[in-house]
């Protein structure tokens, strides 16, 4: 099993919809997990870190389910300039972080 | 400005020749990671530092790499007899020593190899 899977998308969304993204890591033993946004030719930046008992930021939830090996990633009231590709990390069996392929989303006028 | 910071933004070499790239972490900040990406894939782990020691190595990692931090601060990465596969976005990235603590991210050395 891969050590994160995360669904590619494309998710294309109409403007002030509410979209969601999971991923699933297979280290039971990890501990600290991110969300990441990248914009096209740019680098990663931190969007959220993610706390056992889920975070909101904003327009932004993040949650971690600890039982199922999942951290799920909630925007509402999607923004044009939402449009990115997000990247869920989790640490490796090493000690570096794993990144998911992403999620491209589109946010629609 | 304190980011992390890479040099060349940008290098187009030929097969066969070495690369050396570089890396300027956020000064506070005690590991820095190199990453490659390929476009539509996320970032991919080379290799990890934590100050001078050179902790873990991918194992996709060719013996053509290396990669130094010789004093604990700035980093850098080689590829020797460099290939067509090798073109990517090199990222490199610094954290401070907590296990919890975020990765920071520099704008990337673009490589491609004609």
């Amino acid at each position: 099993r891969k050590e994160v899977e995360q669904d590619p998308g494309p998710f294309n969304v109409p403007e002030g919809a509410t979209v969601a993204f999971n991923c699933t890591y297979s280290n039971s033993a990890s501990q600290s997990f991110f969300w990441y946004r990248q914009d096209c030719r740019k680098e990663p930046k931190l969007l959220m870190s993610v706390y056992s008992s889920g975070n909101e930021d904003g327009r932004f939830t993040a949650q971690l389910n600890r039982a199922s090996q999942y951290i799920s990633l909630l925007i509402r009231d999607s923004k044009l300039s939402d449009s990115a590709t997000y990247l869920c990390v989790v640490p490796g069996s090493a000690r570096q972080l794993t990144f998911g392929s992403g999620t491209q989303l589109t946010v629609l006028p | 400005d304190t980011g992390v910071s890479q040099d060349p933004r940008h290098k187009i070499t030929k097969r066969g020749q070495n690369v050396t790239f570089r890396c300027d972490p956020i000064s506070e900040h005690n590991r820095l990671y190199w990453y490659r990406q390929t476009l539509g894939q996320g970032p991919e782990f080379l290799t990890y530092f934590q100050n001078e020691a050179q902790l873990e190595k991918s194992r996709l990692l060719s013996d053509r790499f290396s990669a130094e931090r010789p004093k604990g601060s700035f980093s850098t990465l080689e590829i020797q007899r460099t290939e067509q596969g090798d073109s990517a976005m090199y990222l490199c990235a610094s954290s401070s020593y907590s296990e919890n603590s975020p990765l920071h991210f520099g704008n990337g050395t673009r490589l491609t190899v004609t």
